[in-house]
């Protein structure tokens, strides 16, 4: 069965400190991959998604980026974090299915909260 | 594009009751329709899902929904609510040959003993 690794699960940083999120998918190949963000009483906003290695869609233009260096591996960034990017982070998979059909299912979601 | 209203974004129901969340639609296309929970501090759990065939769902827990096209609904059922329901609940849509969801904006529910 597929499985969704995402960490760290609780980060605390500074203003202006980069930042690095990891997910790994086990269980399937060539899924597609998502990155969404969701603030304190809010739902979620789509970030990134990939469709394959090196292939990144950026959905909200913003100071976060995303990187896909394995066909399993899903990575966001940023160089200098500010306090509006605190949040729960949510990353996701997906595989086709026939007639167009794509249900995501997500990991356990990193808490970043930005101080 | 397509979008999705959630109506209420709180309900409360005694342990026992009803539960029926709300959710309409808007799609140009025939939509895929989905029903996700979230515990606190977790991730989201799919819930259900219609894709084709019958318009009837069954999920897991016991949660049910209903596709009504003429309504552009796909409301959350429960007959019977348990203190362990009360979680956020998001539906979501999607069209064929999308890559991602789109989500309304959650209901949260609380159950009350």
């Amino acid at each position: 069965s597929q499985t969704i690794h995402q960490w760290p699960a609780t980060l605390v940083q500074p203003v202006g400190s980069p930042l690095s999120l990891e997910c790994t998918v086990e269980g399937t190949s060539n899924p597609n991959l998502y990155w969404y963000r969701q603030a304190a009483g809010r739902g979620l906003q789509l970030l990134f998604y990939s469709v394959g290695i090196g292939q990144i869609s950026s959905e909200v233009p913003q100071n976060l980026s995303a990187s896909r260096p394995q066909d399993r591996q899903f990575i966001l960034s940023s160089k200098k974090l500010l306090l509006s990017d605190s949040g729960f982070y949510l990353c996701a998979w997906s595989v086709w299915a026939p007639g167009g059909e794509n249900t995501i299912y997500f990991g356990e979601g990193s808490w970043l909260t930005v101080v | 594009a397509q979008s999705v209203t959630q109506l209420g974004s709180h309900v409360s129901v005694s342990e026992g009751a009803l539960v029926l969340l709300r959710c309409n639609y808007s799609s140009s296309v025939p939509p895929y329709l989905f029903w996700y929970v979230q515990y606190p501090n977790q991730g989201l759990q799919l819930l259900l899902k219609y894709t084709t065939g019958a318009t009837l769902v069954k999920g897991i827990n016991g949660f049910e929904a209903e596709f009504k096209k003429s309504e552009t609904s796909f409301h959350l059922t429960k007959p019977s609510a348990h203190m362990s329901d009360a979680a956020e609940y998001f539906c979501a849509v999607s069209e064929a040959g999308r890559r991602a969801l789109t989500f309304g904006s959650g209901t949260r529910l609380q159950v009350q003993p």
